[in-house]
């Protein structure tokens, strides 16, 4: 079965730095697709930035990148110049191709950011 | 990005009654909606996935009498907690797929008293 670990319940940045999320995952499966969300305060899961795992380049979404590491079953969320705005739980997800599409989620990390 | 509403937004009940929670795609045909529960501080934890038409396939530990999901078109689909008690309190969302990526509902706050 897959699995997606998050091993930092929490992190924080300064105002307008720079911090890595960190994620790995456990899968047999050679296609799959990976995902970051944000879970502010109200609650509302807002999708950041996804990745196909037969993409060899990296996804960026403006101030978000990844560092997609296959062979490592590593995927980290990088936050550049972050904002106050950013601040909120972050889950890493995987999904399979098969499986009906469901998503396994990681445990989450909460972020904070500092004036 | 797509749009996937959820009613209502907040219930509070007495034990033993149940609660029926709406979850609909507003602007896409979701062949496939996933109901989760999630607990504070802590992660999604999938409930079942509903596919229109067809039966909800629930995850293990999930007791299908007592949340019950129906998918009945492809913008709607609904969770229906019932004989709720306080332990059902939770934060319930929902998700709807029709093409990639699925996208969440705002969720429900239920509240069993």
């Amino acid at each position: 079965a897959q699995t997606v670990t998050q091993s930092q319940p929490e992190m924080s940045v300064q105002e307008a730095e720079t911090v890595t999320l960190s994620c790995t995952y456990d899968t047999s499966e050679s296609d799959y697709y990976l995902f970051w969300y944000k879970q502010p305060p109200s609650r509302q899961m807002i999708l950041v930035i996804r990745q196909e795992a037969y993409k060899q380049q990296n996804a960026t979404e403006n101030r978000f990148s990844v560092n997609f590491q296959k062979a490592a079953k590593s995927f980290s969320l990088k936050i550049s110049d972050s904002q106050l705005g950013d601040a909120a739980m972050y889950f890493c997800a995987y999904r399979g191709t098969l499986a009906g599409g469901k998503l396994i989620f990681g445990q989450g990390t909460e972020l904070s950011v500092k004036p | 990005g797509a749009v996937v509403s959820q009613h209502p937004s907040w219930v509070i009940c007495k034990s033993g009654t149940s609660v029926k929670i709406e979850c609909r795609s507003l602007d896409f045909q979701a062949t496939t909606m996933f109901w989760y529960r999630q607990f504070p501080k802590q992660s999604l934890m999938l409930m079942a996935t509903s596919n229109e038409g067809s039966k909800a396939t629930y995850e293990q530990g999930v007791e299908k009498d007592k949340f019950l999901i129906n998918h009945a078109s492809l913008t709607l689909s609904t969770l229906t907690v019932t004989s709720a008690h306080p332990e059902d309190s939770s934060f319930y969302i929902c998700s709807a797929s029709g093409l990639d990526p699925q996208y969440f509902g705002p969720g429900t706050r239920l509240t069993v008293l």
